[in-house]
């Protein structure tokens, strides 16, 4: 089945410098949905970007990601961190081939930003 | 902006007794979703809906049943709660229409098993 590979489970960075969120995922299929969703403490989780075309970067709210394909990766990127980005970070594969909207989510990645 | 409400948002249970997490959505969605979080394991899905009447078994079933009465709300109830059921549990809707939904989350019910 699909699987989403999360590599860092905690990211600590001190304010201002590059933000990079590693994630890799597997799938059968050639046209995956791949997904960003930020968890900040006391809030719900909500989408942050998400994408399907095959390098083009994608951006909001000051991250970006860029698909692709021959690297099975969808990083999350953003070029200088600020305080208020520390939260959990989630990457997700969506089910392409049922087409049920159902998500696959990585083990998440909580980024803490330091003064 | 969807909407995606939970309730309780904190219940704590016994060992071997029955409860029952509710969530409400008021934006029409056709899908409906339960996930539990737990460090080290992300999100992970329990069951799922496609609509009123519907449930679908998830990735982790196993001690959960779900409930769709209705379009607007998803069910989900532990017969017999256990100490390892002790999560955060959300919910989430989203529109249906494809692959490239975006799912909105509910606030969380944080659930403690004794």
């Amino acid at each position: 089945g699909d699987s989403v590979t999360q590599t860092e489970g905690l990211v600590t960075l001190t304010e201002g410098l590059p933000v990079m969120l590693n994630c890799t995922y597997q799938t059968i299929y050639s046209n995956p949905f791949l997904f960003w969703y930020v968890h900040y403490l006391n809030e719900s989780p909500r989408l942050l970007l998400k994408s399907s075309t095959d390098n083009k970067r994608t951006e909001h709210q000051g991250f970006h990601a860029t698909l692709h394909k021959s690297s099975s990766s969808f990083h999350l990127q953003k070029s200088s961190a600020q305080l208020s980005d520390s939260a959990l970070y989630y990457c997700a594969l969506s089910e392409a081939g049922a087409n049920t909207g159902k998500l696959t989510f990585g083990h998440g990645t909580i980024l803490r930003v330091h003064p | 902006e969807a909407a995606v409400t939970q309730s309780p948002r904190n219940k704590v249970a016994v060992t071997g007794g029955k409860v029952t997490l509710s969530c409400n959505q008021t934006n029409n969605h056709n899908n409906m979703y339960w996930y539990r979080q737990d460090t080290g394991h992300g999100l992970r899905l329990i069951h799922y809906s496609y609509g009123a009447g519907s449930t679908e078994k998830g990735d982790i079933p196993d001690g959960y049943k779900a409930s769709r009465p209705s379009q607007e709300n998803f069910s989900l109830i532990l017969e017999l709660a256990t100490p390892s059921q002790t999560s955060v549990y959300f919910c989430a809707s989203g529109a249906g229409t494809g692959y490239q939904d975006t799912q909105y989350f509910g606030p969380g019910t944080r659930l403690l098993v004794l």
